[in-house]
Protein backbone atom coordinates (compact mmCIF):
# COMPACT_ATOMS: atom_id res chain seq x y z
CA UNK A 1 0.00 0.00 0.00
CA UNK A 2 1.68 3.48 -0.84
CA UNK A 3 1.94 5.98 1.70
CA UNK A 4 1.09 9.58 1.64
CA UNK A 5 3.15 11.38 -1.20
CA UNK A 6 3.77 14.75 -1.17
CA UNK A 7 5.76 17.18 -4.03
CA UNK A 8 7.85 18.61 -4.17
CA UNK A 9 10.09 17.49 -1.67
CA UNK A 10 12.78 20.82 -1.41
CA UNK A 11 11.39 24.02 -2.27
CA UNK A 12 13.86 27.30 -2.30
CA UNK A 13 12.12 30.91 -3.39
CA UNK A 14 12.91 34.25 -2.95
CA UNK A 15 10.57 35.96 -0.20
CA UNK A 16 7.38 37.85 -1.91
CA UNK A 17 7.00 34.78 -4.44
CA UNK A 18 4.18 32.09 -4.20
CA UNK A 19 5.09 28.13 -3.54
CA UNK A 20 2.65 25.67 -3.91
CA UNK A 21 2.88 22.47 -2.18
CA UNK A 22 0.79 19.09 -3.07
CA UNK A 23 -0.31 15.94 -1.03
CA UNK A 24 -1.91 12.89 -2.31
CA UNK A 25 -3.05 10.79 0.57
CA UNK A 26 -3.32 7.03 1.17
CA UNK A 27 -6.25 5.98 -0.51
CA UNK A 28 -9.41 5.41 1.16
CA UNK A 29 -8.72 7.88 4.19
CA UNK A 30 -11.07 10.76 4.25
CA UNK A 31 -8.81 13.12 6.84
CA UNK A 32 -6.24 15.00 5.42
CA UNK A 33 -4.04 17.19 7.37
CA UNK A 34 -1.84 19.74 6.90
CA UNK A 35 1.52 20.72 9.45
CA UNK A 36 3.83 23.19 9.71
CA UNK A 37 7.05 22.39 11.07
CA UNK A 38 9.81 24.24 12.56
CA UNK A 39 13.27 23.17 12.99
CA UNK A 40 13.52 21.69 16.65
CA UNK A 41 9.36 22.04 17.08
CA UNK A 42 6.85 19.32 16.65
CA UNK A 43 4.06 19.42 13.74
CA UNK A 44 1.55 22.40 14.18
CA UNK A 45 -1.82 21.53 12.54
CA UNK A 46 -2.36 23.91 10.35
CA UNK A 47 -5.76 22.77 8.42
CA UNK A 48 -7.50 19.17 8.82
CA UNK A 49 -10.30 18.15 6.18
CA UNK A 50 -13.24 15.46 6.32
CA UNK A 51 -13.47 14.53 2.55
CA UNK A 52 -13.58 18.10 0.61
CA UNK A 53 -14.56 20.38 4.16
CA UNK A 54 -12.27 22.26 5.96
CA UNK A 55 -12.97 21.58 9.55
CA UNK A 56 -10.65 22.84 11.12
CA UNK A 57 -8.70 25.86 9.69
CA UNK A 58 -8.28 27.97 13.01
CA UNK A 59 -4.55 28.04 12.59
CA UNK A 60 -3.70 28.67 8.83
CA UNK A 61 -3.21 32.22 8.17
CA UNK A 62 -5.68 32.94 5.90
CA UNK A 63 -4.35 36.36 4.51
CA UNK A 64 -1.64 34.57 2.84
CA UNK A 65 -1.99 31.04 3.19
CA UNK A 66 -4.86 29.18 1.35
CA UNK A 67 -5.62 24.87 0.75
CA UNK A 68 -8.03 23.13 -0.91
CA UNK A 69 -9.19 19.26 -1.43
CA UNK A 70 -11.73 20.17 -4.44
CA UNK A 71 -12.12 16.29 -4.54
CA UNK A 72 -12.43 14.86 -1.36
CA UNK A 73 -8.48 13.15 -2.64
CA UNK A 74 -5.83 15.06 -3.10
CA UNK A 75 -4.87 18.14 -1.78
CA UNK A 76 -2.85 22.02 -2.58
CA UNK A 77 -1.77 24.23 0.04
CA UNK A 78 -0.55 27.46 -1.20
CA UNK A 79 1.63 30.70 0.14
CA UNK A 80 1.17 33.92 -1.34
CA UNK A 81 3.42 35.62 -0.82
CA UNK A 82 5.85 33.71 1.19
CA UNK A 83 7.49 35.36 3.85
CA UNK A 84 11.52 34.51 5.44
CA UNK A 85 9.30 33.41 8.62
CA UNK A 86 7.74 30.52 6.47
CA UNK A 87 10.72 28.63 6.23
CA UNK A 88 9.81 25.27 7.76
CA UNK A 89 8.77 21.56 6.80
CA UNK A 90 5.02 21.10 5.62
CA UNK A 91 3.94 17.48 6.53
CA UNK A 92 0.64 16.55 4.96
CA UNK A 93 -0.98 13.40 7.04
CA UNK A 94 -4.05 11.22 6.08
CA UNK A 95 -6.29 8.86 8.68
CA UNK A 96 -9.48 6.66 7.71
CA UNK A 97 -11.24 8.64 10.35
CA UNK A 98 -11.24 11.83 12.34
CA UNK A 99 -9.80 10.07 15.36
CA UNK A 100 -7.50 7.60 13.11
CA UNK A 101 -4.21 7.33 12.94
CA UNK A 102 -2.68 9.43 11.15
CA UNK A 103 0.10 8.33 8.31
CA UNK A 104 2.48 11.31 7.73
CA UNK A 105 4.31 11.96 4.26
CA UNK A 106 7.71 12.81 3.93
CA UNK A 107 6.93 16.25 3.96
CA UNK A 108 7.88 19.24 1.57
CA UNK A 109 11.75 21.23 3.46
CA UNK A 110 10.66 24.79 2.10
CA UNK A 111 13.39 28.00 2.32
CA UNK A 112 12.47 31.20 1.49
CA UNK A 113 15.87 33.70 0.49
CA UNK B 1 -4.39 26.28 24.16
CA UNK B 2 -3.12 22.79 25.06
CA UNK B 3 0.36 22.04 25.36
CA UNK B 4 2.67 19.60 25.75
CA UNK B 5 6.06 19.49 27.74
CA UNK B 6 8.66 16.84 26.23
CA UNK B 7 11.77 15.83 28.77
CA UNK B 8 14.76 15.90 28.26
CA UNK B 9 14.99 17.84 25.62
CA UNK B 10 18.08 15.59 24.03
CA UNK B 11 19.56 12.06 24.92
CA UNK B 12 23.20 10.79 24.24
CA UNK B 13 23.91 7.01 25.24
CA UNK B 14 25.35 4.16 24.85
CA UNK B 15 24.21 1.65 23.34
CA UNK B 16 22.47 -1.09 25.05
CA UNK B 17 21.45 1.49 27.86
CA UNK B 18 18.27 1.39 28.51
CA UNK B 19 16.13 4.90 27.68
CA UNK B 20 13.48 7.11 29.69
CA UNK B 21 11.78 10.39 28.45
CA UNK B 22 8.04 11.71 29.60
CA UNK B 23 5.49 14.18 28.31
CA UNK B 24 3.43 16.33 30.62
CA UNK B 25 0.51 18.58 30.35
CA UNK B 26 -1.35 21.20 32.60
CA UNK B 27 -4.30 19.58 31.14
CA UNK B 28 -6.24 16.31 30.38
CA UNK B 29 -5.96 14.53 27.76
CA UNK B 30 -7.91 11.68 26.31
CA UNK B 31 -5.20 9.82 23.99
CA UNK B 32 -1.42 10.05 24.04
CA UNK B 33 0.92 8.89 21.34
CA UNK B 34 4.51 8.21 20.15
CA UNK B 35 5.87 9.15 17.47
CA UNK B 36 9.42 8.91 15.96
CA UNK B 37 10.86 10.91 13.30
CA UNK B 38 13.55 10.10 11.37
CA UNK B 39 15.90 12.84 9.61
CA UNK B 40 14.07 14.11 6.30
CA UNK B 41 10.50 11.90 7.25
CA UNK B 42 7.14 12.42 8.59
CA UNK B 43 6.74 10.79 11.84
CA UNK B 44 6.03 7.79 12.61
CA UNK B 45 3.29 5.73 15.23
CA UNK B 46 5.38 4.09 17.84
CA UNK B 47 2.97 3.10 20.19
CA UNK B 48 -1.10 4.51 21.25
CA UNK B 49 -2.43 4.59 24.07
CA UNK B 50 -6.21 4.94 25.04
CA UNK B 51 -7.00 4.93 28.58
CA UNK B 52 -5.53 6.20 31.79
CA UNK B 53 -3.32 3.92 33.38
CA UNK B 54 -2.49 1.63 30.22
CA UNK B 55 0.78 0.55 29.77
CA UNK B 56 1.67 -0.85 26.05
CA UNK B 57 4.78 -2.35 24.78
CA UNK B 58 5.70 -2.78 21.11
CA UNK B 59 9.31 -4.61 21.18
CA UNK B 60 11.56 -2.94 23.14
CA UNK B 61 9.45 0.04 23.23
CA UNK B 62 7.13 0.38 26.26
CA UNK B 63 4.61 3.39 26.89
CA UNK B 64 1.71 4.32 29.64
CA UNK B 65 -0.92 6.96 29.80
CA UNK B 66 -0.60 8.47 32.82
CA UNK B 67 -3.64 7.92 35.82
CA UNK B 68 -4.19 11.93 36.30
CA UNK B 69 -4.50 11.72 32.08
CA UNK B 70 -1.90 14.76 32.56
CA UNK B 71 1.16 12.69 31.74
CA UNK B 72 2.73 9.71 29.99
CA UNK B 73 6.42 7.84 29.39
CA UNK B 74 8.34 6.22 26.70
CA UNK B 75 11.02 3.86 27.54
CA UNK B 76 13.29 2.16 25.31
CA UNK B 77 15.27 -0.66 26.34
CA UNK B 78 18.70 -2.25 25.26
CA UNK B 79 18.83 0.65 22.89
CA UNK B 80 20.48 0.30 19.16
CA UNK B 81 21.91 2.44 16.84
CA UNK B 82 18.82 2.78 14.82
CA UNK B 83 17.15 3.96 17.91
CA UNK B 84 18.22 7.51 16.89
CA UNK B 85 15.96 10.08 15.98
CA UNK B 86 13.41 12.51 17.59
CA UNK B 87 10.84 11.23 19.66
CA UNK B 88 7.20 13.23 19.75
CA UNK B 89 4.53 12.86 22.73
CA UNK B 90 1.40 13.64 20.97
CA UNK B 91 -2.50 13.45 22.54
CA UNK B 92 -5.68 14.66 21.48
CA UNK B 93 -6.93 16.79 23.91
CA UNK B 94 -10.03 16.66 26.12
CA UNK B 95 -11.88 19.63 23.94
CA UNK B 96 -12.25 16.36 21.41
CA UNK B 97 -12.23 18.29 18.44
CA UNK B 98 -9.73 15.40 16.57
CA UNK B 99 -7.18 18.12 16.55
CA UNK B 100 -3.44 16.28 17.40
CA UNK B 101 -1.38 18.61 19.62
CA UNK B 102 2.58 17.74 19.46
CA UNK B 103 4.92 18.10 22.57
CA UNK B 104 8.37 19.64 20.92
CA UNK B 105 10.48 16.28 20.61
CA UNK B 106 13.11 14.56 22.27
CA UNK B 107 16.35 14.16 20.42
CA UNK B 108 17.99 10.49 20.66
CA UNK B 109 21.52 9.87 20.05
CA UNK B 110 23.05 6.42 20.57
CA UNK B 111 26.72 5.82 20.85
CA UNK B 112 27.76 2.62 19.34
Amino acid sequence: EAGVVQSPRYKIIEKKQPVAFWCNPISGHNTLYWYLQNLGQGPELLIRYENEEAVDDSQLPKDRFSAERLKGVDSTLKIQPAELGDSAVYLCASSLTAFGEQFFGPGTRLTVL
Amino acid sequence: GQQLNQSPQSMFIQEGEDVSMNCTSSSIFNTWLWYKQDPGEGPVLLIALYKAGELTSNGRLTAQFGITRKDSFLNISASIPSDVGIYFCAGHGSSNTGKLIFGQGTTLQVKP
